[in-house]
C-alpha cells in the first residue's frame, strides 16, 4: 500500500521569501502525485499534479513541484510567498491500477504560516 | 467553471441517528469518491464508486456506511447509526477518468452529539 510523509507539521516563512514544502512517498511503481491546498473552513483545491513526462510541474498560484524518483520525493516550491498563501498543504499519491477508481492517500499536511 | 457541491454544509445529529450527506459531482465525471477529515488530522479515503457500484473501499468504510447514486446527478453517503467518532468533515470528490485527478467539494461538517 502507498503512503505519504510530510515531515514538517508547521512552517513559518516571511512574506516575499521562498518556500519549499517536503513530501516523500512510498509506492512500488511510479505513482500519480498531487499537491492540494486547504484554506481554513474550505475544501481542497488542486495546486498541481504529476502523471508522467517532465519531472518539474507548474501549478496554479505560482507553485511548482519536482518529482525525484531516486529520492521518492515531490517537494512543492514557490519563489516568493504572499500572505494569502497561508493555508494547509497536502501532498497525495494515487495508484496506477489501470482501472477502477482508486482513492488518494494523503499526507498529514503542512501548516504554512506567513510572517509580515 | 464547474464544481462539486455538497449539502448541507454543517449537520448536527444525535448519536445513533442516521444521516445522509449529499453531493452533486461535476456533470461529465464518471468516478465518485468520499473522504473524511477528522479535526486536525489528515484526509482519509472512504470509498470510490464507478459504473453504479463500489470500486474500492477502505477499512473505515464498514457496514454502517453506504453510498448511492439515486439519479443522474446526486451521490450520497449514508451513515446508518452515527457514533461520536464519526464527527468529521466529509468531502465528496469526482473525476473524469481513472487517472486519479479528483475535484473536491467544500465538505460537510458532521457533528455527532
Amino acid at each position: 500500500a502507498q503512503s505519504v510523509t510530510q515531515p514538517d507539521i508547521h512552517i513559518t516563512v516571511s512574506e516575499g521569501a521562498s518556500l519549499e514544502l517536503r513530501c516523500n512517498y512510498s509506492y512500488g511503481a511510479t505513482p500519480y502525485l498531487f499537491w492540494y491546498v486547504q484554506s481554513p473552513g474550505q475544501g481542497l483545491q488542486l495546486l498541481l499534479k504529476y502523471f508522467s513526462g517532465d519531472t518539474l510541474v507548474q501549478g496554479i498560484k505560482g507553485f511548482e513541484a519536482e518529482f525525484k524518483r531516486s529520492q521518492s520525493s515531490f517537494n512543492l516550491r514557490k519563489p516568493s510567498v504572499h500572505w494569502s498563501d497561508a493555508a494547509e498543504y497536502f501532498c497525495a499519491v494515487g495508484a496506477r491500477s489501470g482501472g477502477g477508481a482508486d482513492g488518494l492517500t494523503f499526507g498529514k499536511g503542512t501548516h504554512l504560516i506567513i510572517q509580515p | 467553471e464547474p464544481e462539486v457541491t455538497q449539502t448541507p454544509s454543517h449537520q448536527v445529529t444525535q448519536m445513533g441517528q442516521e444521516v445522509i450527506l449529499r453531493c452533486v459531482p461535476i456533470s461529465n465525471h464518471l468516478y465518485f469518491y468520499w473522504y473524511r477529515q477528522i479535526l486536525g488530522q489528515k484526509v482519509e479515503f472512504l470509498v470510490s464508486f464507478y459504473n453504479n457500484e463500489i470500486s474500492e473501499k477502505s477499512e473505515i468504510f464498514d457496514d454502517q456506511f453506504s453510498v448511492e447514486r439515486p439519479d443522474g446527478s446526486n451521490f450520497t453517503l449514508k451513515i446508518r447509526s452515527t457514533k461520536l467518532e464519526d464527527s468529521a468533515m466529509y468531502f465528496c470528490a469526482s473525476g473524469q477518468d481513472s487517472y486519479n485527478e479528483q475535484f473536491f467539494g467544500p465538505g460537510t461538517r458532521l457533528t455527532v452529539l
